[in-house]
This record gives structure tokens, C-alpha cells and sequence, in this order.
């Protein structure tokens, strides 16, 4: 079971938007920030959002995210069949059960 | 441009010793105020970070397999490593090794490990 919370599985039809929900504690997204990962099919994670709502270079401002409290979400617009991958949010937890922490996965299906 | 490389045994046996390394290459191991992590993910499931290492040695291990695992850097070599020791069919994953900082970039391809007899 992952410290962060996301639901298993989001959808929506090419060109729409789509929301992926993160929520964790005080210990880790409450006082951490946030960054999220793209894990295309048969690939390593890739980095497309850090310090909670940052872009690195060469991610399209089609992705965006904010942080409220404990909770964080990922948006994607102007959905693409490329966009199908698993989405994961990660901060790191000040806990006695310290370090990085990630949340369980999200898969998103463009329909 | 950064990029990491794993390397080690892909098959592993039950109560053996899993050791795998992390090239660096395109910038230096030990500049700027990165650290290095592992992290895994078993077959059809989600992401397991693992522990960092500081090119000056320091480490931080997950609580949770703090007692199996050991980090280490070799500035000469540009490169840090891996030993996760008793393994069980439990540790059977994809191994990965990237560096952490506000987030965790790049990434290596990732190494599949399997613990098995």
C-alpha cells in the first residue's frame, strides 16, 4: 500500500481534459514538495512536474499542477493518444517513516 | 546532457546479495547539491524508492529495507551502487537509479532483477 494516494485509473476522450488527484499527510505533501512522473509503457518514469507546480524544460504547458494542504493534482489538456501512460506523484515524508514516498499510480486512458 | 546508466547481475538466488551500479555520465557525480537515489518497481506495480548517497558518502535508506541495503559512490568513476542483501522473490523488480533532488531527473532505463533459484 503507497503512503500517497491516487486513483488507480482515469479516462477521457482526445483533445478533453483530464485531473489526477495525490493525497498524503502533513508529513509529506503538507510541508514536502511535489513532483510527478510520466511512466510510458516499457520506460523509465520521466520527470514533467517538480517543486509542486514547475515544468522542466521541453514539457508542453499542456501539464500543470497545483498543491492545496495535503493534497496535490496533475491536469492534462488538450488530451493525445501519446498521453496514455501511468502517472505518479512523489514528494518525500519527514516521518519516522522518512524518505521518498510515491503515490500507487494512475492510468490514463485516452479513449 | 546527464544521463545514467544501470548495470549488474539481472538474475539473482534467494539469501543472495543483489549488487548493481550507476553510471554517470555528461556531468559530475559530485557537483551541485543532488544526491543519488535507487528506486524499484516490481512487475506491474508501482515505484519503491530505495536510499541516496551524497558524493561526500552520505546515505539515507528506506526504513523499510534500511537493514538489507547499502549505497555507495565512487567519485573516481563517476558512478554509485547498489547492495541489497537476503533477497527474496519479493525483491524480483525493476531497478532504476536517478538523481534526487526537487523531484527525481533523469532517470536511468532501469535493470530487471530476478530472485530466483
Amino acid at each position: 500500500q503507497s503512503v500517497l494516494t491516487q486513483p488507480p485509473s482515469v479516462s477521457a476522450a482526445p483533445g478533453q481534459k483530464v485531473t489526477i488527484s495525490c493525497s498524503g499527510s502533513s508529513s509529506n505533501v503538507g510541508n514536502n514538495y511535489v513532483s510527478w512522473y510520466q511512466q510510458l509503457p516499457g520506460t523509465a518514469p520521466k520527470l514533467l512536474i517538480y517543486d509542486n507546480d514547475k515544468r522542466p524544460s521541453g514539457i508542453p504547458d499542456r501539464f500543470s499542477a497545483s498543491k492545496s494542504g495535503t493534497s496535490a493534482t496533475l491536469g492534462i489538456t488538450g488530451l493525445q493518444t501519446g498521453d496514455e501512460a501511468d502517472y505518479y506523484c512523489g514528494t518525500w515524508d519527514s516521518s519516522l517513516s522518512a524518505g521518498g514516498v510515491f503515490g500507487g499510480g494512475t492510468k490514463l486512458t485516452v479513449l | 546532457q546527464l544521463q545514467l546508466q544501470e548495470s549488474g547481475s539481472g538474475l539473482v538466488k534467494p539469501s543472495q546479495t543483489l549488487s548493481l551500479t550507476c553510471a554517470v555520465s555528461g556531468g559530475s557525480i559530485s557537483s551541485g547539491g543532488y544526491s543519488w537515489s535507487w528506486i524499484r518497481q516490481p512487475p506491474g506495480k508501482g515505484l519503491e524508492w530505495i536510499g541516496y548517497i551524497y558524493h561526500s558518502g552520505s546515505t539515507y535508506y528506506n526504513p523499510s529495507l534500511q537493514s538489507r541495503v547499502t549505497i555507495s559512490v565512487d567519485t573516481s568513476k563517476n558512478q554509485f551502487s547498489l547492495k541489497l542483501s537476503s533477497v527474496t522473490a519479493a525483491d524480483t523488480a525493476v531497478y532504476y537509479c536517478a538523481r534526487s533532488g526537487n523531484g527525481f531527473d533523469p532517470w536511468g532505463q532501469g535493470t530487471l532483477v530476478t530472485v530466483s533459484s
